[in-house]
Parts: structure tokens; sequence; C-alpha cells
């Protein structure tokens, strides 16, 4: 079907507040990465997700952040007591086969998030 | 040590020219190694993957890979002005899960 989705496309937010972020991967792709982008770097990763459990979450920063994909297939990264620090892009990537190591991840179009 | 490192350019081509795209990485047990291409404002886009030593070419496209030197490159001919955008290399490490990408090659092609 279509691509990766993400929702929303922009979340501008308050020093402290509480945000959630989405992502809709491609239909039948068990695979699904979280990823932030700064500004002038590449991706950095956060989270990978197989199926329903994170199979590697080494990349989250600290413990203000967590993903969830209680289904296996839709996802969203939870983000407590916003920081400044905290605004980039995040990216949402879904692959298949999952955990391939030949493999294409297909990027959703990101939230950009913003904390004033 | 970064993990992946790019010189961040921007490199500047004229239109018709070979653009050659340097990247090493730091993880000598990486397997797969990945070129995306983001233009400003847009998501990245894979545009090739090799996992083996040597070159791999996808139409003006050509990747090569040399563990030894832990190292990979990408080879653009006959560049195009809308080849114009930044290239991320990516490497999956010995985890097999996380990719890591590079801060990017920023790249313009001039008609």
């Amino acid at each position: 079907g279509a691509g990766v989705s993400q929702t929303p496309s922009n979340k501008v937010t308050e020093k402290g507040k509480y945000v959630e972020l989405r992502c809709d991967p491609i239909s039948g792709h068990t695979a699904l990465y979280w990823y932030r982008q700064s500004l002038g770097q590449g991706p950095e990763f956060l989270i990978y997700f197989q199926g329903t459990g994170a199979a590697d979450d080494s990349g989250l920063p600290n413990d203000r952040f967590f993903a969830v994909r209680p289904e296996g297939s839709v996802s969203t990264l939870k983000i407590q007591r916003t920081e400044r620090g905290d605004s980039a892009v995040y990216l949402c990537a879904s692959n298949a086969p999952a955990g391939s190591l030949q493999e294409t991840q297909y990027f959703g179009p990101g939230t950009r998030l913003l904390v004033l | 040590q970064k993990e992946v490192e790019q010189n961040s350019g921007p490199l500047s081509v004229p239109e018709g020219a070979i653009a050659s795209l340097n990247c090493t990485y730091s993880d000598r047990g990486s397997q797969s190694f990945f070129w995306y291409r983001q233009y400003s404002g847009k998501s990245p886009e894979l545009i090739m993957s090799i996992y083996s030593n040597g070159d791999k070419e996808d139409g003006r496209f050509t990747a090569q890979l040399n563990k030894a030197s832990q190292y990979v490159s990408l080879l653009i001919r006959d560049s195009q002005p809308s080849d114009s955008a930044t290239y991320l290399c990516a490497v999956k490490g010995t985890g097999g899960f996380k990719t890591i990408f590079g801060a990017g090659t920023r790249l313009f092609v001039k008609a």
C-alpha cells in the first residue's frame, strides 16, 4: 500500500510538556526503526522493533524517551518532560524482510518537533 | 572517533562530471553498507547497498567497498543538477539491527 506515514508532520510544544509521535509503517513490514535527525546531521538511531518487541533500544537518549508498538504495526514514540534539546526531526522507517542484513529501510516524512 | 565519518562538503562538480563520495567506518565487524540520498527538507531514500568487497554498479551509481580499509565510496557518473542533495553513508554493525549514519556530504552539481 502507501508508504510510511507519520503524524503529526509538525509539533510545537513547550518545555516540560509530554508529546506523542505516531508512525504507520508499510503494511506487512515487521521491522520498524525510529531515528532523530538534527540540522546538518545524519539520522541518529533511537530504537528498533521486531514485531511488537523492542529488539534494540540502545539509542534512546534517556528515560524520558519511550516507544511502543503494541500490535506490531503502528508505533508511538513518547517523550516526557520535553527539553529544548529534543527539538529535531523524528524519522520512522520500516523494512522487510525483518531483521535481514540485506534490507531497504523506507523512511516516513518525519515529524518536526520544536520545543520552546 | 565517530563511528561513520564523511566529509561534510560541500562537494561541487560540473554537470556531466563524476562525483566521488567517501565514507569510513570504525566497526570492523560491520556487514552491511548503504548510501542514502536526502533532498533538503525530505527524508532519506536508499540508492545503493553493498555487502561484499569490490564494486557494485546500478545505472549511473557505483558503490565500492573495502572492508580491510574500512572504507566505502559512491561514484556518480554523468552527474546531473537533480543529483544535488546530501548523501548519507550508513553502516549496519555486528549487532545486526542498529544502523549508524554519517553526517552526510552535500553535493552540488552545477549546470
